[in-house]
């Protein structure tokens, strides 16, 4: 199976600050990395696709980069409304994987 | 309008079976990737299973043997039967189906879950 290592596992930050986490695979997984949004209680949004794509309507300071075993998501200015889980999801290989998440909040 | 409710979930005691329902509207559950993906309570997402627009499917380990996912072409329905249900099934269980502007297996549309407890 391949591992999705994300980190940090938890960060805050202030509003209008500029966010980046990793995700790294234990294999190439060439751009077949997700990464989506979770808030509390709350299902999982698709934010960016194939490494990265903004998913339509997604707004733009969100942004995903990488290939093979490593990616990197930014957020360009933080807003409130950002704060939630976030997770990559690799599907390079059955079964398909999800790191285990990072945790963002305000400062 | 792309919609999935599911339908199923509850308390059930530890080696008994249920039957989660994921109804699909908006597009055809037969043409897409439709997916299982489950979160323990505090945890982070699991992905159980899947099925493609081909009929293919797959399962995750900690499930196989154990729970089968399937469709009704007729009703426009995702299921997941779960069988020999464990402690650490507990969950809420979301489907969801494939974003098509993608190569494969990702979602961009979610139901709102449906929480399995399994207890005695």
């Amino acid at each position: 199976d391949i591992q999705m290592t994300q980190s940090p596992s938890s960060l805050s930050a202030s509003v209008g600050d500029r966010v980046t986490f990793t995700c790294q695979a234990s294999q190439d997984i060439n751009n077949y990395l997700n990464w989506y949004q979770q808030k509390p209680g709350k299902a999982p949004k698709l934010l960016i696709y194939d490494a990265s794509n903004l998913e339509t309507g997604v707004p733009s300071r969100f942004s995903g980069s990488g290939s093979g075993t490593d990616f990197t998501f930014t957020i360009s200015s933080l807003q409130p409304e950002d704060i939630a889980t976030y997770y990559c999801q690799q599907y390079e290989n059955v079964p398909i994987t999800f790191g285990q998440g990072t945790r963002l909040d305000i400062k | 309008e792309v919609q999935l409710v599911e339908s199923g979930g509850g308390l059930i005691q530890p080696g008994g079976s249920l039957r989660l329902s994921c109804a699909a509207s908006g597009f055809t559950v037969s043409s897409s990737y439709m997916t299982w993906v489950r979160q323990a309570p505090g945890k982070g997402l699991e992905w159980v299973s899947v099925i493609y627009a081909g009929g293919t499917t797959f399962h995750a380990e900690s499930v196989q043997g154990r729970f089968i996912i399937s469709r009704d072409n007729s009703k426009n329905t995702l299921y997941l039967q779960m069988n020999s249900l464990r402690a650490e099934d507990t969950a809420v269980y979301y489907c969801a189906k494939d974003q098509t502007s993608c190569g494969g297996d990702c979602y961009g549309f979610w139901g709102q879950g449906t929480l399995v407890t399994v207890s005695s």
